[in-house]
């Protein structure tokens, strides 16, 4: 069993549209999760983390994590162009992460 | 600050043949990873190392070979290129906590 897993999509919204992009996860000891966001031909870069359950917002963006379903979440509020990317969910184990396969997201102006 | 800087940008390889993929950073970082990136596949670890003199492997070490003797540098060795290490190599740094830095990439191609 892979230890993440992401719904691969690809999404294409409108903008102005809220965006869902969801993960699974194996182990229920992991307590570092992680959301990377990816432009074309980029390297990733981190958007938002959360430490063990709960939610977390920063501005547009809301990381969510549900342990008791081992589901991690994140939300877009009010779409832009300028958000079409790759997502990618990780988990930190200590002294290595693991990523989900990442989820295209096109917004359309 | 540079942060992670990765070369070459683009490489194309025959079978057989090998290289190094250059990785330094400036940020006096102790962790550092190598990834590779295939189409729908996600990110997957090569080695990594928790300071200088100290690797280790990761889930996809087969193929690849690593050094570290400084904090800043830390490069990959491919010794005999096939066909199924065309990828997207990434580079990260991370302090000590979940917050990697990652390099522009190496794409590699092995025809």
């Amino acid at each position: 069993q892979k230890e993440v897993e992401q719904d691969p999509g690809p999404l294409s919204v409108p903008e102005g549209a809220i965006v869902s992009l969801n993960c699974t996860y194996s182990n229920s000891a992991f307590q570092y999760f992680m959301w990377y966001r990816q432009y074309s031909r980029k390297g990733p870069e981190l958007l938002m983390y959360t430490y063990s359950s709960g939610n977390k917002e920063d501005g547009r963006f809301t990381a969510q994590v549900d342990k008791s379903s081992k589901y991690i979440s994140l939300f877009i509020r009010d779409s832009q162009p300028s958000d079409s990317a790759t997502y990618l969910c990780a988990i930190y184990t200590g002294n290595q992460f693991y990523f989900g396969t990442g989820t295209s997201l096109t917004v359309i102006p | 600050n540079a942060g992670v800087t990765q070369t070459p940008k683009f490489r194309i390889l025959k079978i057989g043949q090998s290289m190094t993929l250059q990785c330094t950073q400036d940020m006096n970082h102790n962790y550092m990873y190598w990834y590779r990136q295939d189409p729908g596949m996600g990110l997957k670890l090569i080695y990594y190392s928790v300071g200088a003199g100290i690797t280790d492997k990761g889930e996809v070490p087969n193929g690849y070979n690593v050094s570290r003797s400084t904090t800043e540098d830390f490069p990959l060795r491919l010794e005999l290129a096939a066909p199924s290490q065309t990828s997207v190599y990434f580079c990260a740094t991370t302090i000590d906590t979940y917050e990697q830095y990652f390099g522009p990439g190496t794409r590699l191609t092995v025809t």
